[in-house]
């Protein structure tokens, strides 16, 4: 298996919503991130966990809320999200945070806020 | 500070040729890896080809080679062949050993004409 696989692809959602992005792996990764998309535009790193632990929290809104429950596993949990946070939610991994073996993507989920 | 700079935010290119888009990083780390990959508009982030600081020869993987000119301080990609399925944005990256991070440049959108 050399995929990440994220669920759902497509997610609309009102602001008193809440909702989880789910991503997972089975190639042994150890790292996992999340990245924000807005059209056009280059990924933006949201979060880094490296061996299941939060290492890397790139000033991101307590909206978003990331969790690790194992190795294979990583979700995005949503609550009271703004119109602007629509965009592309992309996932990776990679063997450890050095990344030296490469980062492997998930196909995304389209988020959009009403 | 632009640490990776794609200059062609757009290009259109017959089927069938070569092309070549640009990237430049700007790193004071002697150690580092440079990615390209490809973003069609189902939003997956493929990846197509890396770069090592230290390989002595340029990569190629298939119809993708990476023209790297280490003084020069240059990662272009060359597209041999194009095809029409090569449509996309196709963004440059580049990681860091000192702090593993991704770095993104903004993007070429590649259209290929039949």
């Amino acid at each position: 298996d050399t995929e990440v696989t994220q669920t759902p692809k497509h997610l609309v959602m009102g602001m008193t919503n809440k909702k989880s992005l789910k991503c997972e792996q089975h190639m042994g990764h150890r790292a996992m991130y999340w990245y924000k998309q807005k059209a056009k535009k280059p990924p933006e790193l949201m979060f880094v966990y490296s061996y299941e632990k939060l290492s890397i929290n790139e000033s991101v809104p307590s909206r978003f809320s990331p969790e690790c429950p194992n190795s294979s596993l990583l979700n995005l949990h949503l609550h009271a999200l703004q119109p602007e946070d629509s965009a592309l939610y992309l996932c990776a991994s990679s063997q450890d945070r050095q990344g030296a073996s490469g980062y492997t993507f998930g196909s995304g989920t389209r988020l959009t806020v009403v | 500070a632009q640490k990776i700079t794609q200059t062609q935010p757009g290009m259109f290119v017959q089927e069938k040729e070569a092309v070549t888009l640009d990237c430049t990083y700007d790193t004071s780390d002697p150690s580092y890896g440079l990615f390209w990959y490809k973003q069609p508009s189902s939003g997956e982030m493929i990846f197509l080809i890396y770069q090592g600081s230290y390989d002595q020869q340029n990569a190629t993987e298939g119809r993708y080679s990476l023209n790297f000119q280490k003084a020069r301080k240059s990662a272009n990609l060359v597209i041999s062949a194009s095809q029409l399925g090569d449509s996309a944005m196709y963004f440059c990256a580049m990681r860091e050993d000192r702090n593993y991070q991704l770095i993104w440049g903004a993007g070429t959108k590649l259209i290929i004409k039949p």
